[in-house]
């Protein structure tokens, strides 16, 4: 079993929809959760940042951490076909060691 | 601006060859990390850095290994080339592990083929 789980997609909404993307994981000491966006033929970059439980707004991204079942999710609100990506979720244990554990990655594509 | 900077978007080389890959960040950051990224799998941690002269192996380090020589530039060197090293090669880097954000950038990615 992959210490984070990630639904690989494709996931395919219209314009307007509400996305939720969503991971699990196994390893009860993740503590820092993150999302990343990649474009194609782009590195990933940083959308959401968290630390244990709880949710982050960020304009029209909502970043959710539920520890106590393991899960965690983005919502896209008002997806626009600039949203249209790989939405990478990743983890760590501790905020100060390089190791980060990546999801598989979900494509999204948002239709006009 | 972050900026992390891969030499080669895309390279083809032949099994048996020597790879070099290079990745060059211009923020004076301590910690820089190489992944290889693969359908279904995600991102897979080859090797990292946390200084200069400093290697840490990662998930998958076989077949790898790599340099950093200077504060800037960390390479990846597939000593011989192998079908399976065939894959999206991403350099990352980090300001220092010591602070509380664990917020790595990456930059855009070598794509490899070996042949």
């Amino acid at each position: 079993q992959k210490e984070v789980e990630q639904d690989p997609g494709p996931l395919s909404v219209p314009e307007g929809a509400i996305v939720s993307l969503n991971c699990t994981y196994s390893n009860s000491a993740f503590q820092y959760f993150m999302w990343y966006r990649q474009y194609s033929r782009k590195g990933p970059e940083l959308l959401m940042y968290t630390y244990s439980s709880g949710n982050k707004e960020d304009g029209r991204f909502t970043a959710q951490v539920d520890k106590s079942s393991k899960y965690i999710s983005l919502f896209i609100r008002d997806s626009q076909p600039s949203d249209s990506a790989t939405y990478l979720c990743a983890m760590s244990v501790s905020s100060n060691t390089g190791k980060l554990i990546f999801g598989q990655g979900t494509t999204l594509q948002v239709k006009p | 601006d972050v900026k992390v900077t891969q030499s080669s978007r895309y390279l083809v080389k032949r099994t048996g060859e020597k790879v070099f890959l290079e990745c060059v960040q211009d923020m004076d950051h301590e910690n820089m990390f190489w992944y290889r990224q693969d359908p279904g799998l995600g991102l897979r941690l080859i090797y990292f850095s946390y200084d200069v002269k400093m290697k840490e192996k990662g998930d998958i380090p076989e077949g790898y290994s790599v340099s950093r020589e200077k504060k800037e530039r960390f390479s990846l060197i597939l000593e011989s080339a192998s079908t399976n090293q065939t894959s999206m090669y991403l350099c990352a880097s980090r300001q220092d592990r010591n602070l509380a954000k664990n917020i790595q950038y990456f930059g855009a990615g070598t794509r490899l083929s070996v042949l």
